[in-house]
C-alpha cells in the first residue's frame, strides 16, 4: 500500500508555456499533499503544502502565481508551472501524507517525480 | 526552527559489510518522528525506516536499523550485509507531531562496491 503516482514523468516545453503535473494517491486518501523541488545532488526543497478543499500554503520565496496548486479531491493534487522559463527546469516531486493505525502515525509517501525541461 | 544535519556527503562500503550513516537534529520539541529515506538513481524517494521519539526501542526493518539517541539528538542508520541495490542517496528527515513539514538533511551518497 501507500502508492503515489505522478504524471507526466518527463516533460519538455517551450519557454512561456504552462505545464501541469498531477500527483495521485492510489490506495489511500490524502487530505494533505506536498510539492518539492530538487536540484541535482541536493536535498528536497519544500515549495508548498496542498490541502484538500482549501488554498495551498506556499513556502517563503515561492511565487504562488507562478506555481499554481489545486487539491480538488482527496486523491489528486496538481501543480501548474505557468509561463515556464528555463530557470524553472528542475525535478519536481510530490508526496502525500498518510495516517497509520489509530491516527497517531504519520508518514509521507513520495511520487516518482517529474523532470521538467524548459527550452 | 528544526534543522537536520548529515555530516557525511559521501560514503562507500564493500558488499556484504556494514555501514553507518550519521544524522543529528536540533529541536525544542519533545514529540516528533524521524525518518530515513533512500533515493536511488531512479530518484524515487523510498521510505527506509521510521522512529517515534516517544519510543525508546530502536526501530528495525530487516537489514536496516537505527541508533536513536534522544538526549544527544542523534539518529544514525545502520545497514547490515550491504547490497549493490543499497547504492543511493540517503536522507534523514524530521517531522514534528504538531506539524506536517518534513525537514530534510543534506543527504549522504552511499556507494556499495562489489
Amino acid at each position: 500500500g501507500a502508492v503515489v503516482s505522478q504524471h507526466p514523468s518527463w516533460v519538455i516545453c517551450k519557454s512561456g508555456t504552462s505545464v501541469k503535473i498531477e500527483c495521485r494517491s492510489l490506495d489511500f486518501q490524502a487530505t494533505t499533499m506536498f510539492w518539492y523541488r530538487q536540484f541535482p545532488k541536493q536535498s528536497l526543497m519544500l515549495m508548498a503544502t496542498s490541502n484538500e478543499g482549501s488554498k495551498a500554503t506556499y513556502e517563503q520565496g515561492v511565487e504562488k502565481d507562478k506555481f499554481l496548486i489545486n487539491h480538488a479531491s482527496l486523491t489528486l493534487s496538481t501543480l501548474t508551472v505557468t509561463s515556464a522559463h528555463p530557470e524553472d527546469s528542475s525535478f519536481y516531486i510530490c508526496s502525500a501524507k498518510r495516517w497509520g493505525a489509530g491516527g497517531f502515525q504519520e508518514t509521507q509517501y513520495f511520487g516518482p517525480g517529474t523532470r521538467l525541461l524548459v527550452l | 526552527a528544526q534543522t537536520v544535519t548529515q555530516s557525511q556527503p559521501e560514503m562507500s562500503v564493500q558488499e556484504a559489510e556494514t555501514v553507518t550513516l550519521s544524522c543529528t537534529y536540533d529541536t525544542s520539541e519533545n514529540n516528533y518522528y524521524l525518518f530515513w529515506y533512500k533515493q536511488p538513481p531512479s530518484r524515487q524517494m523510498i521510505l527506509v525506516i521510521r522512529q517515534e521519539a516517544y519510543k525508546q526501542q530502536n526501530a528495525t526493518e530487516n537489514r536496516f536499523s537505527v541508533n536513536f539517541q534522544k538526549a544527544a539528538k542523534s539518529f544514525s542508520l545502520k545497514i547490515s550485509d550491504s547490497q549493490l541495490g543499497d547504492t543511493a542517496m540517503y536522507f534523514c528527515a524530521f517531522l514534528e507531531t504538531s506539524g506536517s513539514r518534513l525537514t530534510f538533511g543534506e543527504g549522504t551518497q552511499l556507494t556499495v562496491n562489489p
